[in-house]
């Protein structure tokens, strides 16, 4: 069983189009995160939510909205999409807010290419 | 603010080699210090952990050790296989998780 999924693993579209990536976790975890990672794989925190709630919110436009349906979803839908939002994007779980040192588990990634 | 720094790949080794990848840190208070590894084509997944100092995390046979007096987390293997070739993140927790840049390894067979 697969614990944290992301759809789709791929994901190639034109700038100015709008998109989304879905994720689930199956691990009853209380705290979802959305992370970018470039083409160097340096990896940057964009949202985390805790039991839907909105706990972090880095320097991210606000062409990206997180949006959480239930504490087992988190998704991310991105507006007017520019090039440089071409990058994979990994959403994460963990039992619940980092400071308890919880493992974070990770999805498998959504590559996404603006042409 | 917390910080972490691990060294630049990419670390090329021949297998059964020693292996040592440096990271550390800055941090207020008592953080919680991790290694994760990323091999190709997936995600991150938790390597090591070590949650106070002095500490030593171990996991298929890499190790590291909380040094607070150091503010180091240094990860180590004594002889690395060529299935050991992946991106390796060490990262600590406060109010967040903050990651290191990551350190790309290469084992030649």
């Amino acid at each position: 069983d697969t614990a944290v999924s992301q759809t789709p693993k791929y994901l190639v579209t034109q700038m100015g189009n709008d998109k989304s990536i879905k994720c689930e976790q199956n691990l009853g975890h209380d705290t979802m995160y959305w992370y970018k990672q470039d083409s160097k794989k340096f990896l940057k925190i964009m949202f985390s939510y805790n039991n839907k709630e909105l706990i972090i919110n880095e320097t991210v436009p606000n062409r990206f909205s997180p949006k959480s349906p239930d504490k087992a979803h988190l998704n991310l839908h991105i507006n007017s999409l520019e090039l440089g939002d071409s990058a994979v994007y990994f959403c994460a779980s963990s039992q619940d807010t980092v400071t308890s040192a919880n493992e974070q588990f990770f999805g498998p990634g959504t590559r996404l290419t603006v042409l | 603010g917390n910080s972490v720094t691990q060294m630049e790949g990419p670390v090329t080794l021949s297998e059964e080699a020693f292996l040592t990848i440096n990271c550390t840190y800055t941090a207020t208070g008592y953080p919680s210090l991790f290694w994760y590894v990323q091999y190709p084509g997936e995600g991150l997944q938790l390597l090591l952990k070590a949650t106070k100092a002095d500490d030593k995390g171990s996991n298929k046979g890499f190790e590291a050790t909380y040094r607070k007096e150091t503010t180091s987390f240094h990860l180590e293997k004594g002889s690395v296989q060529v299935s050991d070739s992946a991106v390796y993140f060490c990262a600590l927790s406060g109010d967040k998780i903050i990651f290191g840049k990551g350190t790309r390894l290469h084992i030649l067979p």
